[in-house]
């Protein structure tokens, strides 16, 4: 069965200050992998997909994620963070080769806070 | 395009009320699901349609609890009756099947809060 763990429910960096938030999966085989961001009031959004091919994505709001087969990790890193990043970001993993279609499992969430 | 809609937004109710969710999901999506979120468990699935079929119920927390999607772009969760412990934000979300077998990403909408008193 394919689980997400989320290192750390809180996260806390200054403006400016690298942001690393850390997710490792547990799958049978290498899954496609998701973060979504949230933000007050409102429904989730795509940050970044890794589905096959280079490791290094890159998403939205200079985000990026590097999957490592070998330490089973898909972590999030921004290297300057901005006031605007606070919010709540949730790692996802599916299962690529399911016939019937699988859903996202979610991790529990990391909730970043964006200090001045 | 308008991304996935959900109504109402705000949903309060007294307990043993029936409640009706409503979702409709990006035009050309062929999967629908169905999450809840809560402080104490983060977010779970629920249930989840390909092809306007359920697929996975397993997520359904009681027979309290039921969806429907009668077409493509339309699809209901109705908690009846309803109890103080069903408060949450439900969230509806959209995508696409692959012919794989697996998903493109999902697509969410911006969610029901649920008050259940």
């Amino acid at each position: 069965a394919q689980s997400v763990t989320q290192l750390g429910s809180h996260v806390s960096v200054s403006e400016g200050a690298l942001v690393l938030l850390r997710c490792n999966y547990s799958s049978s085989v290498p899954p496609y992998l998701f973060w979504y961001v949230q933000y007050p009031n409102q429904g989730l959004q795509l940050l970044l997909k890794y589905t096959t091919g280079a490791t290094l994505v890159k998403g939205i709001n200079g985000f990026e994620a590097e999957f490592k087969k070998s330490e089973t990790s898909f972590h999030l890193t921004k290297p300057s963070a901005h006031m605007s990043d606070a919010a709540e970001y949730f790692c996802a993993v599916s299962h690529p080769a399911n016939q019937a279609g699988t859903a996202l499992i979610f991790g529990k969430g990391t909730t970043l806070s964006v200090s001045s | 395009d308008a991304g996935v809609i959900q109504s109402p937004r705000h949903e309060v109710t007294e307990m043993g009320q029936e409640v009706t969710l409503r979702c409709k999901p990006i035009s050309g999506h062929n999967s629908l699901f169905w999450y809840r979120q809560t402080m104490m468990r983060g977010l779970e699935l629920l249930i989840y349609f390909n092809n306007n079929v359920p697929i996975d119920d397993s997520g359904m927390p009681e027979d309290r609890f039921s969806a429907k999607m009668p077409n493509a772009s339309f699809s209901t969760l109705k908690i009846q009756p309803s109890e103080p412990r069903d408060s949450a934000v439900y969230f509806c979300a959209s995508s696409s099947l692959r012919t794989t077998g697996t998903f493109y990403e999902q697509y969410f909408g911006p969610g029901t809060r649920l008050t259940v008193t």
